[in-house]
């Protein structure tokens, strides 16, 4: 079965730029989503089709993939980014999400 | 506006059922996708069912047979049967509208899920 692959955590001073990355197999051949979820809170949409941004969220997020890896960039890290960060994918009609990154912004 | 609520959870013994409802608010769950997506306490999300435009349904391996998304369009709510309810099903149940569902050769190959509901416990234990 397909996976997604997370590094359990990342770290990152606020105002600068975090990256968050999602590995997997020929990953740009799919479309890839990333989801924020805070404590205690559902998950909420942050970017779509690798790249696009809802209405609602902030321009200082952004994503790409490329290769085997999608990332989802933060600039300008605010402490309210602070939370679990998740990518998904389609893989032969079932959804695959990975193992969730910790972003922590001290 | 658009929302979700689940409701339906709760306390089951192993080899029990629970039905879990997603009333939604704002659109019709009849002409749009939905996804039932779980976490288990401390763990990450997991997929659980789609329904495609209303129709078609797919499922994770491990809930195969035993778990049936469904719903009723004059009530505008979307269910999630559970049957031979397991431990390991012990988890938060989110159900999602599915936006972009794209199907490619007969193979769903995008869409993304906004908004998600605030989730329903289910705790499976003796």
């Amino acid at each position: 079965s397909y996976e997604l692959t997370q590094p359990p955590s990342v770290s990152v001073s606020p105002g600068q730029t975090a990256s968050v990355p999602c590995s997997g197999h020929k990953l740009a051949d799919k479309f890839v989503s990333w989801y924020q979820q805070r404590p205690g809170q559902s998950p909420v949409l942050v970017i779509y089709q690798d790249s696009e941004r809802p209405s609602g969220i902030p321009e200082r997020f952004s994503g790409s993939n490329s290769g085997n890896t999608a990332t989802l960039t933060i600039s300008g890290t605010q402490p309210v980014d602070e939370a679990d960060y998740y990518c998904q994918a389609w893989d032969n009609s079932t959804v695959v999400f990975g193992g969730g990154t910790k972003l922590t912004v001290l | 506006e658009v929302q979700l609520v689940e409701s339906g959870g709760g306390l089951v013994q192993p080899g029990g059922s629970l039905r879990l409802s997603c009333a939604a608010s704002g659109f019709s769950v009849s002409t749009n996708s939905m996804t039932w997506v779980r976490q288990a306490p401390g763990k990450g999300l997991e997929w659980v069912s789609f329904m495609y435009n209303g129709a078609a349904t797919y499922y994770e391996d491990s809930v195969k047979g035993r778990f049936t998304i469904s719903r009723d369009n004059s009530k505008n709510t979307l269910y999630l049967q559970m049957n031979s309810l397991r431990p390991e099903d012990t988890a938060v149940y989110y159900c999602a509208r599915v936006h972009g569902p794209t199907m490619v050769w007969g193979v769903i190959t995008d869409g993304w899920f906004d908004p998600w509901g605030p989730g329903t416990l289910v705790t499976v234990s003796s």
